[in-house]
């Protein structure tokens, strides 16, 4: 079975600083996608960024960046220079090619707050 | 906007009733899935379906189902309800529901409240 675990419940950052958000994985999928969403107070679910399991490269978008260390299972979602709208939940997600491939398994999440 | 679109945004009922949750996928999009979010479970996967044809079941309760008609919308139908099925539910959508690297667009789901 997958499991997507996030050992942040909480985490705080002031404006422009770089913050890193944990997520670690356990599957034993061959092949295999990860995610990041982000979801705001206002409730919808926005992605954010995505590696696949044999990208050799740590996958970026503008200011996310996931860093990605397969040999510990771990997929830590960088947010770089934060902005007041970057406070909302976080949430590691991942896919895998052979059990249950056609649905995303999430994580409990990580709050953001950033702070001025 | 993700493009998926989910109403009504809020539903407010009592228990033992019915309610049915309605979800719009993006244009071009296949695929429809449905999620839980609640606060003691987190985000749990209900149900998806693809051009039609349900292709795979999560922990969807016996009182939940669901259905996707020809024209690709899809509908949710909880009945019985109880106190703890208060959550929101969220659609996803996504073109085919099969490669690992094809992501989800999601609504901005529906509020159930279970008085």
């Amino acid at each position: 079975a997958q499991k997507i675990t996030q050992t942040q419940p909480g985490m705080f950052v002031q404006e422009k600083e770089a913050v890193t958000l944990d997520c670690t994985y356990d599957t034993s999928d061959p092949s295999y996608g990860l995610f990041w969403y982000k979801q705001p107070s206002s409730g919808e679910m926005i992605f954010l960024i995505y590696q696949g399991s044999y990208d050799q490269q740590n996958a970026t978008e503008g200011r996310y960046s996931l860093n990605f260390q397969k040999a510990r299972k771990s997929a830590n979602l960088v947010i770089s220079a934060s902005q007041l709208g970057d406070s909302a939940m976080y949430f590691c997600a991942m896919r895998g090619l052979n059990t249950g491939f056609q649905k995303l398994v999430f994580g409990t999440g990580t709050r953001l707050l950033v702070s001025p | 906007d993700s493009g998926v679109t989910q109403t009504p945004k809020h539903l407010i009922t009592a228990t033992g009733q019915r309610v049915t949750l309605r979800c719009s996928p993006r244009s071009g999009d296949l695929s429809v899935y449905w999620y839980q979010q609640s606060l003691d479970q987190g985000l749990q996967f209900l149900i998806q379906y693809y051009n039609g044809e349900e292709r795979a079941k999560g922990n969807i309760l016996e009182r939940f189902s669901a259905q996707q008609f020809p024209d690709l919308h899809s509908e949710l139908n909880l009945s019985s309800l109880e106190l703890g099925d208060s959550a929101l539910y969220f659609c996803a959508s996504s073109v085919a529901g099969a490669p690992t690297n094809e992501k989800l667009f999601f609504g901005s789901g529906t509020q159930l409240s279970v008085l």
